[in-house]
């Protein structure tokens, strides 16, 4: 079945710094989900991506949808503490959204 | 306040016990779906449903099962089929354009 890989599994990074985390596929996806799960949460959807090439910002948030349609990344800017939490990526080929693929996601912490 | 509502947040079972986990969305969504997270690992698809009175097998669709009668309600059942049901389990709606949005989550534990 489809995979995807997200990297890092985790990062460790002080506050204020930028952070840029990515999926990637052998598989070529039409849509690119990100969301971030707190701890004892549901993930929470950050920011949608339909088209190849396409940028999109949600405040210190900006994520990419790749040229070539394998991939994607997410960048953090000016972290802060309460960035902490598990990022997740989720890709879709075709279909509705139970074709969605999850990556297995990035453990942010960010000290003080 | 439009969401999806699980429950309950922790349930405790004793094996060969089935337990079921409640799920109600009031965003007018016609797709749901139940995942299974396990530490560590992305979310895997037990069931889901389109429409009401239709429901289809996700990739861990063993041991468990789910019923579709109202368009807001899809509630999961874990059956002592299931060996290993120690997890976190998450609901999920969908737009049309296919974006998903979980509820809250339940944590079962098999004691």
């Amino acid at each position: 079945g489809q995979q995807l890989n997200q990297s890092p599994q985790s990062m460790f990074i002080q506050e204020g710094e930028d952070v840029s985390m990515n999926c990637t596929s052998s598989s070529i996806f039409n849509t690119w989900l990100w969301y971030k799960q707190d701890p004892g949460e549901g993930p929470v959807l950050l920011i949608a991506l339909y088209k190849a090439g396409e940028l999109t910002s949600n405040g210190r948030l900006t994520a990419q949808f790749g040229i070539t349609r394998k991939d994607s990344f997410l960048n953090i800017s000016a972290s802060i503490p309460s960035d902490v939490g598990i990022y997740f990526c989720a890709g879709r080929t075709q279909g509705g959204s139970e074709k969605l693929v999850f990556g297995k996601g990035t453990k942010l912490t960010v000290n003080p | 306040d439009g969401g999806i509502t699980q429950s309950p947040k922790y349930l405790f079972r004793k094996e060969g016990q089935n337990v079921t986990l409640s799920c109600e969305q009031n965003l007018n969504h016609d797709a749901m779906y139940w995942y299974r997270q396990d530490p560590g690992q992305g979310l895997r698809l037990i069931y889901y449903s389109q429409i009401v009175n239709d429901f289809q097998k996700g990739d861990i669709a063993e041991g468990y099962s789910v019923s579709r009668e109202k368009k807001e309600s899809f509630p999961l059942t874990v059956t002592s089929a299931q060996k290993n049901p120690t997890a976190f389990y998450l609901c999920a709606s969908s737009t049309v354009t296919g974006e998903l949005f979980f509820g809250e989550g339940s944590r079962l534990t098999v004691l």
